[in-house]
């Protein structure tokens, strides 16, 4: 099946610092991707539309100069979580689809601990 | 208003026996579609099942089926014969078409999730 890959799995970062997430689909080409954010025992909640070659769309609540995303090819949107704070940790997950009506595909996720 | 609700924060279900994940959905929208993911400690999202809003059979994958009332806007997930394997949280998500570039390609909404817990 359809594989994203997503790096790194967990990083540890200081405040203040930035840090960069890669969302990759492997065998197939996606316009869009999704990135969730899910605090600990809660559901995902989705950050933002990434759409390949233009701006991404964010959810309401969400600071679009906080969380950067970048979609710069067919296969890889990027997340940076700039000048990071302690409320930032959390788990960050992407998704994309490779059609209309198939499942979303999932990277591993992201552990986020900004200490 | 919650868009994907699932009611059992918590279930235990015996090794090898049957376990019901309940999930209701609330939308206007006649074309949408329905998942089920399982989420091991881990964090990986792994994905189980779909039901299409026009599919006329419940969906079946494995030991996965899915109960698809469409009229009380349910979707229930059974696990048939549970395994030790399938402790893990599920989530019930629901995709309604945004379209871009033409295409449908919609962000998924989640539910808060069942944590199952099967028993030796």
């Amino acid at each position: 099946g359809a594989v994203v890959s997503q790096h790194p799995s967990r990083v540890i970062c200081k405040s203040g610092t930035s840090v960069k997430i890669e969302c990759r689909s492997l065998d197939f080409q996606a316009t869009t991707m999704f990135w969730y954010r899910q605090f600990p025992k809660q559901s995902l909640m989705l950050m933002a539309t990434s759409n390949e070659g233009s701006k991404a769309t964010y959810e309401q609540g969400v600071e679009k100069d906080k969380f950067l995303i970048n979609h710069a090819s067919l296969t890889l949107s990027t997340l940076t979580v700039t000048s990071a704070h302690p409320e930032d940790s959390s788990f960050y997950i992407c998704s994309a689809n490779w059609g209309p009506n198939t499942e979303a595909f999932f990277g591993q996720g992201t552990r986020l601990t900004v200490v | 208003a919650q868009k994907i609700t699932q009611t059992q924060p918590g279930m235990f279900v015996q090794e090898k026996e049957a376990v019901t994940l309940d999930c209701t959905y609330d939308t206007s929208d006649p074309s949408y579609g329905l998942f089920w993911y399982k989420q091991p400690s881990s964090g990986e999202m792994i994905f189980l099942i779909y039901q299409g809003s026009y599919d006329q059979q419940n969906a079946t994958e494995g030991r996965y089926s899915l109960n698809f009332q469409k009229a009380r806007k349910s979707a229930n997930l059974v696990i048939s014969a549970s395994q030790l394997g399938d402790s893990a949280m599920y989530f019930c998500a629901m995709r309604e078409p945004r379209f871009y570039y033409g295409g449908s390609q919609g962000n998924l909404i989640f539910g808060k999730g069942t944590k199952l817990s099967v028993k030796p």
